[in-house]
């Protein structure tokens, strides 16, 4: 199956930096990927829809301003979290779609621990 | 490597019994997780476990094998709201989580 990878896969940061994580898909091309955010043993909660060359679709209730994601080439998609709290620690994934030859497939990424002190 | 097997597809009846099981090599273990997913929806949560054995959880049950590196999601009295694609994903040692590719369930009247 194809590869999505997430860097870094845990980062520890103090209360009011900003922190980029970064999403890539090895060896296709996405149009379309997705952050998602898991708290413990809780499901994925979508963020925000990244699609290539074009600004990221957010849910309710998630702050397009705290939370940037650029999505500049078709195989990269970046989430930064700015001016990162406590509560903002979390286990965040993305995931990365696949439109070819007929198949529509989301592959995830292994996905990265933020902890904020 | 590390790796994660499931079946690509499987098919039931309604009001029936599924079992999907889970395979998994992967360096260290702290939890696996069990989701289920609707097309064009985000994974939802079923379980997780990180002791052996079965847990269960109205009509769905998870078990869990660390010693076999085995898992399996049973779903009794399908319903045809639960084809769907079903993932198994399994916390390694560093945290990170290690995705299986999902089996297809389809139900049939």
């Amino acid at each position: 199956g194809a590869v999505v990878s997430q860097h870094p896969s845990r980062v520890i940061c103090k209360s009011g930096t900003s922190v980029k994580i970064e999403c890539r898909s090895l060896d296709f091309q996405a149009t379309t990927m997705f952050w998602y955010r898991q708290f413990p043993k809780q499901s994925l909660m979508l963020m925000a829809t990244s699609n290539e060359g074009s600004k990221a679709t957010y849910e309710q209730g998630v702050e397009k301003d705290k939370f940037l994601i650029n999505h500049a080439s078709l195989t990269l998609s970046t989430l930064t979290v700015t001016s990162a709290h406590p509560e903002d620690s979390s286990f965040y994934i993305c995931s990365a779609r696949e439109l070819a030859g007929g198949r529509d497939e989301q592959f995830f990424g292994p996905g990265t621990r933020l902890t904020v002190l | 490597g590390q790796n994660i097997d499931q079946p690509t597809e499987m098919t039931a009846t309604e009001g029936a019994i599924v079992q999907i099981n889970c395979t998994y090599q992967t360096s260290g273990f702290n939890g696996l997780f069990w989701y289920q997913q609707h097309a064009g929806e985000a994974p939802t949560f079923l379980s997780y476990n990180v002791l052996d054995g079965l847990e269960e959880k109205g009509r769905f049950s998870s078990f869990l094998s660390r010693s076999k590196g085995y898992s399996y999601l049973l779903l009794k009295e399908l319903q045809m709201k639960d084809s769907a694609s079903y993932l198994c994903a399994v916390v390694d040692s560093n945290y990170q989580l290690i995705w299986g590719a999902g089996t297809k369930l389809i139900i049939k009247p």
